[in-house]
């Protein structure tokens, strides 16, 4: 079956404008994670889904980041206002289950957003 | 502070070496652990994972890792090196109470022909 898909795969914005990276998980899996990965360094936490909420945000760096997922499936990460710093490697993975039962996390090839 | 420590951002080996990349992870309670493995501007794909019900784990493409609760780590060791395996590795940890995944800064390994 198909795996994690993330959507661009690469985006390249100015400083201050709007982006959104989209995730779309392995069908059947409720829950999804994001992730930002800066060069150099390994993968860091931004927020979990479980379903349509969020059970979990205590990564997202400030007020302007924010994610959606509206229907348990798809999911959006927002980024407003875009800054240089914002320039990372975003990852999403999907889990079957969730994160408390060790459950495998499978990640998506990432979206590398630059941001000028 | 729950964390995960990977000492040695870069190790390399010749073909047919060990390998031996380490992790060191912060719990009085043993976690769930992970190896992932990334090829260049791909995604992370899982080696292997410790879940309490064995210490030495057997993973993908020849490696494994053993859990010492003793030394709190869950270092990762292959025989014989393939060139196939350089790459980037990450250690990561999952604490029963957390609901995210903990990684270390990884470990590029580079194999010497």
């Amino acid at each position: 079956g198909a795996g994690v898909s993330q959507t661009p795969s690469n985006k390249v914005t100015e400083k201050g404008k709007y982006v959104e990276l989209r995730c779309d998980p392995i069908s059947g899996h409720t829950a999804l994670y994001w992730y930002r990965q800066s060069l150099g360094q390994g993968p860091e936490f931004l927020i979990y889904f479980q379903g349509t909420g969020a059970a979990d945000d205590s990564g997202l760096p400030n007020d302007r980041f924010f994610a959606v997922r509206p229907e348990g499936s798809v999911s959006t990460l927002k980024i407003q206002r875009t800054e240089r710093g914002d320039s990372a490697m975003y990852l999403c993975a999907s889990s079957p289950t969730g994160t408390g039962k060790g459950a495998e996390q499978f990640f998506g090839p990432g979206t590398r957003l630059t941001v000028l | 502070a729950q964390s995960v420590t990977q000492l040695g951002s870069h190790v390399s080996v010749s073909e047919g070496a060990l390998v031996l990349l380490r992790c060191n992870y912060s719990s009085s309670v043993p976690p769930y652990l992970f190896w992932y493995v990334q090829y260049p501007n791909q995604g992370l794909q899982l080696l292997l994972k410790y879940t309490s019900a064995a210490t030495l784990v057997k993973g993908i493409n020849g490696f494994e890792a053993e859990f010492k609760k003793s030394e709190t780590s869950f270092h990762l060791t292959k025989p014989s090196a393939h060139m196939s395996d350089a790459a980037e590795y990450f250690c990561a940890a999952l604490y029963s109470s957390a609901s995210k995944i903990i990684f270390g800064s990884g470990t590029r390994l580079s194999i010497r022909p």
